[in-house]
Formats: structure tokens, C-alpha cells, sequence
């Protein structure tokens, strides 16, 4: 089993519509859950980060958490053509090293339609 | 202020060559991060730093890579005897300190070097 699973999609949303990306993990220690956004060619962006159970907003984008259910998602309101983009979840937990490494999935490609 | 900056862009070279990648971290971060990606999949760690020392490292796939942060600000990643497999793209990202479960451990990237070996 992999450590952080997303669906790879791609996804498709029409324009105006809420995007929903998903992202479960395996280790349950896991601390901190953050989202990235990747276009193509660039590197990845931070956009969202959780480190406890509920929903955080921000804007048009609010990241919920489950740490029970190990579950962390990510929505996408008022959906805009360029929000099209990779979205990789990335989980941070304490690694026997005294530092917080984060895992990565291999995202999800969003495309949204005009 | 600045980002996270990274240079070569790109890097074009033979089999059996040595590399030098280097990253410059935003400005007071202490921390700093290597990551590998390639293509279709996400980050994968590589090598941590907590100023100058390299507190975890992991993630390195085997001796041919090494890296240093002699100051405790820019770092390089160094390959030697490259080769294809190690074409990818090398993502240098920095955090202000790390702190578990907080804000201050959110890793900003930067643009990324991609590596060809031919």
C-alpha cells in the first residue's frame, strides 16, 4: 500500500463548478497535510496547509481533515480554467531523525472546462 | 522578498559525468530540502539540512550523491558518475525552522533544476 494515495484523473470540472480532490494516507502519526500546486513544467506551489480535524479556508480553496478516518481533501470553489494543474497532497510526519519529512503523492491532474 | 532560487535551470550531461546543483534558500530559513521528481510522480525526499549539518539524509539513493551546506545558506547537491536513471528534476525547497505540526515547517520550492543524462 502506498503511503499517500490520490486518484491520478485527470479530473474534469466545468468552469464555476466545485472541484473535489481527495487524498488518503497510511501512517497515523502523520502531523501536518499540505497541497500543493504544480503546472506543467513548473514547480510545485503551496497553496493550503491543516494540522487539525475540520475545515480550513482560505479564499476559494478549503482543505478539510479527517485524522480518524485518514483522509485529507481539498476543494476548489467557483472553479477558474486556470486552477487546470497537478495537485499533489503531501503529509509530514517526525522521521527518526528528529525532522518532519514529507511524502508525497503523485497528484492529481485537474482540468478545468471553459 | 526573494524565493527559494536555483541554478542550472537545466543541465544536459554525459554518462559518467559529475554534477553540481546548487540552491539558494529564502532568505533566514534554516532549513533546507532536496527533493527528486520525476516524471508523473511527486517529490521524493532526498536530504535534509538543519543549518550548516546535514540532519537527515536518508533519503540519498547511494553514494554517487552527496550534498553540503558549508555556511548554513546555499547549498549543492553533487552527483558523480551519473547516470540516466538519474535524469529528473531536482527540487531544492526551505523552510523557516522546523516545527512539527506548524507553520514554520511549510516548504516553499523552488523552480528545480532538470538533469538529462545522456
Amino acid at each position: 500500500q502506498k503511503e499517500v494515495e490520490q486518484n491520478s484523473g485527470p479530473l474534469s470540472v466545468p468552469e464555476g463548478a466545485i472541484a473535489s480532490l481527495n487524498c488518503t494516507y497510511s501512517d497515523r502519526v502523520s502531523q501536518s497535510f499540505f497541497w500543493y500546486r504544480q503546472y506543467s513544467g513548473k514547480s510545485p506551489e503551496l497553496i493550503m496547509s491543516i494540522y487539525s480535524n475540520g475545515d480550513k479556508e482560505d479564499g476559494r480553496f478549503t482543505a478539510q481533515l479527517n485524522k480518524a478516518s485518514q483522509y485529507v481533501s481539498l476543494l476548489i470553489r467557483d472553479s477558474q480554467p486556470s486552477d487546470s494543474a497537478t495537485y499533489l497532497c503531501a503529509i509530514g510526519a517526525i522521521s527518526n531523525f528528529g525532522n518532519e519529512k514529507l511524502t508525497f503523492g503523485t497528484g492529481t491532474r485537474l482540468t478545468i472546462i471553459p | 522578498g526573494a524565493g527559494v532560487s536555483q541554478t542550472p535551470s537545466n543541465k544536459v550531461t554525459e554518462k559518467g559525468k559529475y554534477v553540481e546543483l546548487r540552491c539558494d534558500p529564502i532568505s533566514g530559513h534554516t532549513a533546507l530540502y532536496w527533493y527528486r521528481q520525476s516524471l508523473g510522480q511527486g517529490p521524493e525526499f532526498l536530504i535534509y539540512f538543519q543549518g550548516t549539518g546535514a540532519a537527515d539524509d536518508s533519503g540519498l539513493p547511494n553514494d554517487r550523491f552527496f550534498a553540503v551546506r558549508p555556511e548554513g545558506s546555499v547549498s549543492t547537491l553533487k552527483i558523480q558518475r551519473t547516470e540516466r536513471g538519474d535524469s529528473a528534476v531536482y527540487l531544492c525547497a526551505s523552510s523557516p525552522f522546523p516545527s512539527a505540526g506548524g507553520p514554520y515547517n511549510e516548504q516553499f520550492f523552488g523552480p528545480g533544476t532538470r538533469l538529462t543524462v545522456l
